[in-house]
């Protein structure tokens, strides 16, 4: 069983759509993340989610909205998007130290995104 | 936030050779893990190690916090080793800012 999943795996779209990625972890992790990995594989956190409720935002364009129904789920939308935002996206989860396990980050397959 | 450089950029190997990578942090760290991209561009964890030293295998990992830099070993490179090493640090569990990598090629 993955651990991390997300779908889709490849997402080729054109300017101005909209699109979402959904993310699910089965290790009953308390933390979820969303990273995005661009062309020169520089990878930067955009959202951390612990027990549904946002804890970090990063300078994200607010046509970027995650969110996060439960705890083994954080999906993330795009409105609007650009070209811009062709990169790749990692789904992440943790666990929280305080529970005596160490807080390895552990991340799904990745989801392609081309902007036509 | 914290900056972290990781060298070198770029590394080519022979198999059978040993190399080290170095990752330089500008801040204390509670949280610091060595990733390995490989070439399909899954991210897998080596090392949780924001201090001392652990060995896995052919790879092993040392980090001195009080310097501010932590190394990981490669010994006996084999070219399923060829990818990228991430360095990824933070002053607490939820945001660890990585560094550009280092991409690692080992030849046959």
């Amino acid at each position: 069983d993955t651990a991390v999943s997300q779908t889709p795996k490849y997402l080729v779209t054109q300017m101005g759509n909209d699109k979402s990625i959904k993310c699910e972890q089965n290790l009953g992790h308390d933390t979820m993340y969303w990273y995005k990995q661009d062309s020169k594989k520089f990878l930067k956190i955009m959202f951390s989610y612990n027990n549904k409720e946002l804890i970090i935002n990063e300078t994200v364009p607010n046509r970027f909205s995650p969110k996060s129904p439960d705890k083994a789920h954080l999906n993330l939308h795009i409105n609007s998007l650009e070209l811009g935002d062709s990169a790749v996206y990692f789904c992440a989860s943790s666990q929280e130290r305080t529970s005596g396990i160490t807080p390895w980050l552990f991340f799904g397959e990745g989801s392609r995104l081309t902007v036509l | 936030g914290i900056q972290v450089e990781q060298s070198p950029p770029d590394l080519i190997l022979q198999e059978g050779a040993n190399s080290t990578l170095r990752c330089n942090f500008s801040d204390s760290v509670n949280n610091l893990q060595w990733f390995h991209q490989n070439p399909w561009g899954q991210l897998i964890n080596l090392f949780y190690i924001p201090s001392g030293t652990k060995q896995n295998g052919r790879l092993s990992a040392t980090t001195v916090a009080t310097e501010r830099y932590s190394l990981l070993y490669i010994s006996s490179s084999q070219t399923t080793d060829s990818g990228v090493y991430f360095c990824a640090v933070g002053p607490n569990d939820y945001k660890l800012s990585f560094g550009a990598g280092t991409t690692v090629t080992v030849r046959a």
